[in-house]
């Protein structure tokens, strides 16, 4: 496609069931990139790929995240145990290659945890 | 990891030069100055990057000081549509990447 598509484009979940949410990154990006945005605040890093590889998990807020990346191009960011505090917009971005370049952004998915 | 300071929000008038800066005290020698913008329900996009001096593209401008601690977004003769939250990020271009916080930004209301 020609830009980062992201689905669902909006959860609803009862606190404790998993969620999977995924990320078609632009055709050729190697880098990829998933953060949080709740309301009102910033974007937070969570995870980065550089190919299938993620170099550092230490932006994952705890153990109940986790992500992969297949083939170099999709990526899927689960969520499992959901808490109402994992409410907020999940965000992923492509690029080129490393951080400094212009990074794409999908819409997000918008995670309601009830 | 550069930290970036930005205000939290600005008021402009429909026409008018907006001028948003950022500071980043401990900036890198590798560093680059990013600028990003968001409107309400959608990601971020770019909107222009720097090293150092001035930058200019068809959406802003970029100024950066020769120490390179602050750097300011000028956008000209804003209109109401360009009301949307300006993130200032500090990273390296090459060479791995880092663990980058857009922080909260800066709101931009637009007023007719």
């Amino acid at each position: 496609g020609a830009g980062v598509s992201q689905s669902p484009s909006n959860k609803v979940t009862e606190k404790g069931k998993d969620v999977e949410l995924r990320c078609d990154p632009i055709s050729g990006h190697t880098a990829l990139y998933w953060y949080r945005q709740s309301l009102g605040q910033g974007l937070e890093f969570l995870i980065y790929f550089q190919g299938n590889s993620a170099p550092d998990k230490s932006g994952l807020p705890s153990d109940r995240f986790s992500a992969e990346r297949t083939g170099g191009s999709v990526s899927t960011l689960t969520i499992q145990r959901t808490q109402q505090e994992d409410s907020a917009v999940y965000l992923c971005a492509s690029s080129l290659a490393v951080w400094g370049n212009e990074q794409f952004f999908g819409p997000g998915t918008r995670l309601t945890v009830l | 990891l550069a930290k970036t300071t930005q205000p939290i929000s600005m008021d402009s008038y429909e026409g008018q030069e907006v001028n948003i800066t950022c500071s980043h005290n401990n900036i890198a020698t590798n560093d680059y100055i990013t600028w990003y913008q968001q409107f309400p329900s959608q990601g971020p996009r770019f909107i222009i990057q720097g090293y150092k001096t001035k930058v200019t593209n068809e959406v802003a401008s970029l100024f950066i000081p020769a120490d390179r601690k602050s750097s300011t977004l000028s956008l000209p003769r804003v209109s109401l549509s360009d009301t949307a939250v300006y993130y200032c990020l500090v990273g390296p271009l090459m060479g791995g990447y880092q663990k980058v916080t857009f922080g909260i930004g800066t709101k931009l209301q637009v007023i007719p």
